[in-house]
């Protein structure tokens, strides 16, 4: 097994612009949570689906942001518009019920 | 959650036992004890958890107090690969509720 899978590893970008991040689970894992690191603020929840379904969304910092996962397997995270202050680095994992299995993550840079 | 408490950080020297406290003393009957570490630049990865007992595995060993108020992650032998930051976390046994990272021990192997 791969593991979970994220893409881009690296992103810089112009601020406005729309940003996608991805996320393939591991098979069979029926949960998948955003998180975002930074220095200050450190790892920071910030949606979680079960079964596809977005289950608390509360940590979603403002409707910039917004994740779907269309299928059981694939989750983006999308950031319209960007902001210099969106970067961060960006995890997913997936878990079966217990042990998350993180991605490597995303390094967001918004200039 | 229950809050827990972790000293920000700890040196070990290489070879020795770490062992890395975490005090959860508002931790309720059906809450496990769960412990991560991040590696520089990596995303978080499993440990071990555990309710009352101890628990061993391949990387670690989990001693749990019997009052359940704190507990003591244990790296038997350290290698200089064990220098991460190290989250322990109190939750819900039902694995498809989110996982809340506080601030962690940051933990460095002393050649």
């Amino acid at each position: 097994d791969a593991g979970v899978i994220q893409s881009p590893r690296h992103e810089v970008t112009e601020m406005g612009q729309e940003v996608t991040l991805r996320c393939k689970l591991i098979s069979g894992h029926n949960s998948l949570f955003w998180y975002r690191q930074t220095m200050m603020r450190g790892l920071e929840l910030l949606i979680y689906f079960n079964n596809n379904v977005p289950i608390d969304d509360s940590g979603m910092p403002e409707d910039r942001f917004s994740a779907k996962m269309p299928n059981a397997s694939f989750s983006t995270l999308k950031i319209q518009p960007s902001e210099p202050r969106d970067s961060a680095v960006y995890f997913c994992a997936s878990t079966p019920y217990y042990g998350y299995t993180f991605g490597s993550g995303t390094r967001l840079t918004v200039v | 959650d229950a809050k827990t408490t972790q000293p920000p950080s700890m040196d070990c020297a290489e070879g020795r036992a770490a062992n890395l406290p975490c005090n959860h003393s508002t931790i309720s009957g059906n809450e496990y004890v769960y412990w991560y570490r991040q590696i520089h630049s990596q995303g978080p990865q499993y440990i071990i958890h555990g309710l009352k007992n101890n628990e061993t595995n391949e990387m670690a060993s989990l001693i749990i107090t019997e009052d359940r108020k704190s507990s003591t992650l244990i790296l038997p032998h350290a290698t200089l690969r064990d220098t991460a930051v190290y989250y322990c976390i109190v939750r819900p046994p039902f694995g498809n509720e989110k996982l809340t990272f506080g601030t962690g021990t940051r933990l460095t192997i002393i050649p």
